[in-house]
């Protein structure tokens, strides 16, 4: 079946740059993206999502990007901090309440 | 903002018994709840999609029969796993959609399944 992939397992940077998470998915019908974030023994939390009306979407220290044509979607977090040590998923809507997640890429921010 | 409550955080069993998951919706109210499976290093799988007042849609490979959902209320839908088996061992994690905030999914906190 059609599911949501990431490009990478693990993605260490230092603190206080900039990290890119990318994540490619393959229904092209899908119209709404989640980015979430699983620290260790915990449920996922939601960190932004994006409609596919729209390419780029910004909150706090975040922004999402989505490139329909390619059908790939990313993560940037600025300005990384130890907190944001965890591994963050995309999430995909399929319709009918469905969330397909990829698999996961492991952030480690080094001090 | 919406909070799902999911109990017990942590479970250990010993095989063949059957255990019991709760997942509610403290602040809001949720015709439908989702119910996760996460094994080690891996990605969330969906199990099965529980509808309050109806029953269960299940993922393709996954037993009903096993994987007992019961959505009595607006505000709870349970999860048991019946016959446990050590391959049961688990992080199972509940989701709920708060209608009042579009598409949002709010996720429970997650319960470690062990069976011994």
């Amino acid at each position: 079946g059609e599911s949501v992939g990431l490009h990478l397992p693990t993605l260490s940077v230092q603190e206080g740059d900039n990290s890119i998470i990318n994540c490619a998915y393959s229904n092209s019908a899908s119209d709404y993206f989640i980015w979430y974030k699983q620290e260790s023994g915990k449920g996922p939390q939601f960190i932004i999502d994006i409609r596919s009306n729209m390419d780029k979407r910004q909150g706090q220290r975040v922004t999402v990007l989505l490139n329909k044509t390619v059908k790939h979607l990313s993560l940037q977090i600025a300005a990384t901090q130890p907190g944001d040590s965890a591994v963050y998923f995309c999430a995909e809507n399929q319709g009918a309440q469905k969330l397909v997640f990829g698999q996961g890429t492991r952030l480690t921010i080094n001090p | 903002g919406a909070v799902v409550s999911q109990h017990p955080s942590r479970v250990i069993c010993k095989s063949g018994t059957s255990v019991k998951i709760e997942c509610r919706s403290l602040d809001f109210q949720a015709t439908t709840m989702f119910w996760y499976r996460q094994f080690p290093k891996q990605s969330l799988m969906l199990m099965a999609t529980s509808n309050e007042g109806s029953k269960a849609t299940y993922e393709q490979g996954v037993e009903k029969d096993k994987f007992l959902i019961n959505h009595a209320s607006l505000t709870l839908s349970t999860l048991t796993v019946t016959s446990a088996h050590p391959e049961d061992s688990s992080f199972y994690i509940c989701s709920a959609r708060d209608s009042r905030r579009g598409d949002g999914y709010t996720f429970g906190s997650g319960t470690r399944l062990t069976v011994v």
